[in-house]
């Protein structure tokens, strides 16, 4: 059963425009972590932001954000004025079960 | 501060051949993993090492992989021997003790002919 679920396979977005790249998750437990990766072309996957099951606020990291719903058991990550350095692929996480999502490809167009 | 270090970063081997990836944790790091990662897919965890012991090593092919951390720093990765379906991405990532974010390397890049 999948635990976590991006059902963006790939995204475009203007550069200096907003994005939000969509994960729903699946996790019986009552606390855990969701945490947004990016990964370059280069392949290392480079953390973006983290956000608590019993965080009450929404993280921010910078132009990243995350909506977290908890009800809704879903953690939409948000990128602010988007960068030509910001094409890559993007993935959802619970790390504690070690679930990912199977990622977003985003791609910022001039 | 050192990231992740991996090497060698890309691999080209014939099938049933050997092959041995390593990984240095970031220092300090207690916990160390081994990701696999296939195209269009997330990571999937193969193995997790506290310290030197590996905690959990439920996904990994004990017939033809093998795992170690001998003084709980770095780590190597064998395959022996490779299939064809092993081609992918082989993730090592660390994190403190204390802490949960894990930190990746760059990878290395497999591809079995």
């Amino acid at each position: 059963a999948q635990k976590i679920t991006q059902t963006q396979p790939g995204m475009f977005v203007q550069e200096k425009e907003a994005v939000t790249l969509d994960c729903t998750y699946d996790t019986s437990d009552q606390s855990y972590g969701l945490f947004w990766y990016k990964q370059p072309s280069s392949g290392e996957m480079i953390f973006l932001i983290y956000q608590g099951s019993y965080d009450e606020q929404n993280a921010t990291e910078g132009r990243y954000s995350l909506n977290f719903q908890k009800a809704r058991k879903s953690a939409n990550l948000v990128i602010s004025a988007s960068q030509l350095g910001d094409s890559a692929m993007y993935f959802c996480a619970i790390l504690n079960q070690f679930y990912f999502g199977t990622g977003t490809s985003l791609t910022v167009i001039p | 501060e050192a990231g992740v270090v991996q090497s060698p970063r890309y691999k080209i081997i014939e099938k049933k051949q050997p092959v041995a990836f390593w990984c240095n944790p970031i220092s300090g790091h207690n916990t160390l993993y081994w990701y696999r990662q296939n195209l269009g897919q997330g990571p999937e965890l193969l193995i997790r090492y506290e310290n030197e012991e590996a905690v959990d090593d439920s996904q990994l092919p004990k017939d033809r992989f093998s795992a170690e951390r001998l003084k709980g720093v770095d780590s190597t990765l064998k395959i022996q021997p490779a299939e064809l379906g092993d081609s992918a991405v082989y993730l090592c990532a660390s994190t403190d003790r204390a802490k949960e974010t894990q930190y990746f390397g760059p990878g290395t890049r497999l591809l079995v002919l």
